[in-house]
């Protein structure tokens, strides 16, 4: 069965400072991994995927993220935090198992508070 | 271009009343889903469409059916509401090329709640 874990349901970090929000999941077969953001009382944009090739995968507004296969994980990233990326952000799994068709597994998300 | 927009955006139903989501997608995609969103839960497939006329149920079908009668339109229905489908729904669309790698494109969310 597919699923995603965040292991994190908050992360707290200064403006200016790295962030991390941690993604790792489970899936038969190779992963196509997602990272989505949504601002309150807004639905979900979409940051960036990884397909295939490079482990970093750059995506929108500074941020990248790192597939690990070894340790089952796509960490979302960025070198300096802004208070304007205060929200709440999701990695999501689609497993090609399911061929073809993108049926996404959500993971429970992570709040991120960008403090001043 | 709008993208994927949702009506309406917000609504309250009394226990076992009736109600229809609508979901538009003006970007010619294919695939389009309906999730929900729970606190701490993330977000659940509740049924999804690879085509028009086509349906399928997701992973928290019960007490919800949906119609794809027109491609640009994918319709969310509660017969007979209940407390536990106050949530926040969502729509969405992903085109058919390269199926799996697509990202899928959200509307901005219902917000529901059933007395």
């Amino acid at each position: 069965a597919q699923s995603v874990a965040q292991p994190e349901d908050q992360v707290n970090v200064a403006e200016g400072n790295p962030l991390t929000v941690k993604c790792t999941y489970s899936v038969s077969g190779n992963p196509y991994l997602f990272w989505y953001v949504q601002y309150p009382n807004r639905g979900l944009q979409f940051l960036l995927k990884y397909i295939t090739g490079d482990n970093l995968v750059k995506g929108s507004y500074g941020f990248e993220a790192e597939f690990n296969k070894s340790q089952t994980s796509f960490h979302l990233k960025k070198p300096s935090a802004l208070v304007s990326d205060s929200a709440l952000y999701f990695c999501a799994v689609v497993s090609l198992a399911s061929y073809n068709f993108n049926k996404f597994y959500f993971g429970s998300g992570t709040k991120l508070n960008v403090k001043p | 271009n709008a993208g994927v927009t949702q009506t309406p955006k917000f609504r309250v139903l009394k226990t076992g009343q009736s109600m229809t989501l609508l979901c538009a997608q003006d970007m010619n995609h294919e695939y389009m889903y309906w999730y929900r969103q729970d606190p701490g839960m993330g977000l659940r497939l509740i049924h999804y469409s690879v085509g028009e006329g086509t349906t399928a149920k997701g992973e928290v079908p019960d007490g919800y059916n949906v119609s794809r009668l027109k491609k640009q339109n994918f319709l969310l229905g509660l017969e007979s509401a209940a407390p536990s489908q106050t949530s926040v729904y969502f729509c969405a669309s992903s085109p058919r090329e390269a199926g799996d790698r697509n990202e899928q494109f959200f509307g901005p969310g219902t917000r529901l709640t059933v007395l």
